[in-house]
């Protein structure tokens, strides 16, 4: 069974940097492109970026292009979305998610809330 | 303001059928058959429910249906049921500097 199980919810202050995780299991870790969905409170969702952990190929929204880092780390089997400094307007769930681009999103994690509050 | 355009809310009577419209451009889904449509119930992650316009996945109903006519998506969803009340979001492949991009959603409720 394909599982993504992401870290635990966080509350951080402005400022803070922030790195967040997605662990994958019951699949091909190497093989299938890893993304990051943001949901702010309230609103829709908006597709971040993706990494293909097989050699590291990353690619980024414009919107979110230089504001936030997108990792991998093969040896065990988990993405990471990081944030050097964070802003009240980060607030928001962040879904892991297996496939994007030209592959549906079958399979998500189970959703990470960052709370940024001073 | 989202790259796709979904109505904010649509609603049904039990049995009914709905279509929830996705407007995009030539550069999102009238480009390219990999549209998709997710299901997102509150607290909840999204599921997916339909894939390359119009395929759906192991275990989805056949009452849930994708087409697409130029740069319009659209998810229909026949014989209406209570746990159909949810939020949808179609979502489109955009070219290499893009990426992907998400409808604003539309919120369905089911009277």
């Amino acid at each position: 069974e394909v599982q993504l199980v992401q870290s635990g919810a966080e509350v951080k202050k402005p400022g803070e940097s922030l790195k967040i995780s997605c662990k994958g299991s019951g699949y091909s870790f190497t093989s299938y492109w890893i993304g990051w969905v943001r949901q702010m409170p309230g609103k829709g969702l908006e597709w971040m970026g993706i990494i293909y952990p097989g050699d590291s190929d990353t690619r980024y929204s414009p919107s979110f292009q230089g504001q936030v880092t997108i990792s991998a780390d093969k040896s065990i089997s988990t993405a990471y979305l990081q944030w050097s400094s964070l802003k009240a307007s980060d607030t928001a769930m962040y879904y892991c998610a297996r496939g994007g681009m030209i592959e549906p999103i079958q399979h998500w994690g189970q959703g990470t809330l960052v709370t940024v509050s001073s | 303001q989202s790259a796709l355009t979904q109505p904010a809310s649509v609603s049904g009577s039990p049995g009914q059928s709905i279509t929830i419209s996705c407007t995009g451009t030539s550069s999102d889904v009238g480009g390219y058959n990999y549209v998709s449509w997710y299901q997102q119930h509150p607290g909840k992650a999204p599921k997916l429910m339909i894939y390359d316009v119009s395929k759906r996945p192991s275990g989805v109903s056949n009452r849930f249906s994708g087409s697409k006519s130029g740069n319009t998506a659209s998810l229909t969803i026949s014989g209406l049921q209570a746990e159909d009340e949810a939020d949808y979001y179609c979502c489109s492949y955009a070219g290499s500097s893009t990426y992907v991009v998400f409808g604003g959603g539309t919120k369905l409720t089911v009277l």
